[in-house]
């Protein structure tokens, strides 16, 4: 079946480090890929999203690449700030044979000064 | 511009109790979504919507129940809570294609006792 899996966290790093998460999936099909951020209290907000294999979304100094041939759409950024500091969600959505969306168990990110 | 918005906000129910939430966006979106999050397991899908008039099943679906009569709202229940039942439940919208980013309301934390 269809599911994504993601690092467990909390990540804790200090300001300026650099942030990797990783997101692995497993989906028949071309399924697109999605980056959300949940801040405390909120909803889930678009981080960044790519729709065919090779594609790169990179949005507020985030960037994730479609990798098909290791089905894996890892985060990065360069320098992280303590405004980062959230849970973050791999998400996958495909529409063969039903439509459906699959969210990873989402990863707490905390930042320090 | 609202976006999307759920209401109550915040509800304790006894077991047994029914009850319903409301959800509301104003961008002429055909999709929306019910989720459940639960912690470590991310958001899961209770119910979709395609349209107005049109409702579907998720990943659990079991204890709840949605109409979709108005475009712009979709309503979920639940007839007799259950502990099980107690978590925070977001609802979320989108255009017409599996590829589109869904937008988020603020959430419903839900505690059956």
């Amino acid at each position: 079946g269809n599911s994504v899996t993601q690092m467990e966290g909390p990540v804790t790093l200090s300001e300026e480090a650099f942030l990797t998460i990783n997101c692995t999936y497993t989906a028949t099909g071309y399924p697109s890929l999605f980056w959300y951020v949940q801040y405390p209290g909120e909803g889930l907000q678009l981080l960044l999203k790519a729709t065919k294999a090779d594609d790169k979304g990179s949005n507020k100094g985030f960037e994730a690449t479609y990798r098909k041939e290791t089905t894996s759409f890892h985060l990065e950024k360069g320098s992280v700030q303590v405004s980062d500091s959230a849970v973050y969600f791999c998400a996958l959505t495909r529409n063969t044979g039903g439509f459906k969306t699959i969210f990873g168990a989402g990863t707490r990110l905390f930042v320090k000064a | 511009n609202a976006g999307v918005t759920q209401t109550p906000k915040f509800r304790v129910l006894k077991t047994g109790q029914s009850m319903t939430l409301l959800c509301a966006q104003d961008m002429n979106h055909e999709y929306m979504y019910w989720y459940r999050q639960d912690p470590g397991m991310g958001l899961r899908l209770i119910h979709y919507s395609v349209g107005e008039g049109t409702t579907a099943k998720g990943e659990v679906p079991d204890g709840y129940n949605v109409s979709r009569l108005k475009k712009q709202n979709f309503l979920l229940g639940l007839e007799s809570a259950a502990p099980s039942q107690t978590s925070v439940y977001f609802c979320a919208s989108s255009r017409a294609t599996t590829s589109d980013t869904q937008y988020f309301g603020p959430g419903t934390r839900l505690t059956v006792l």
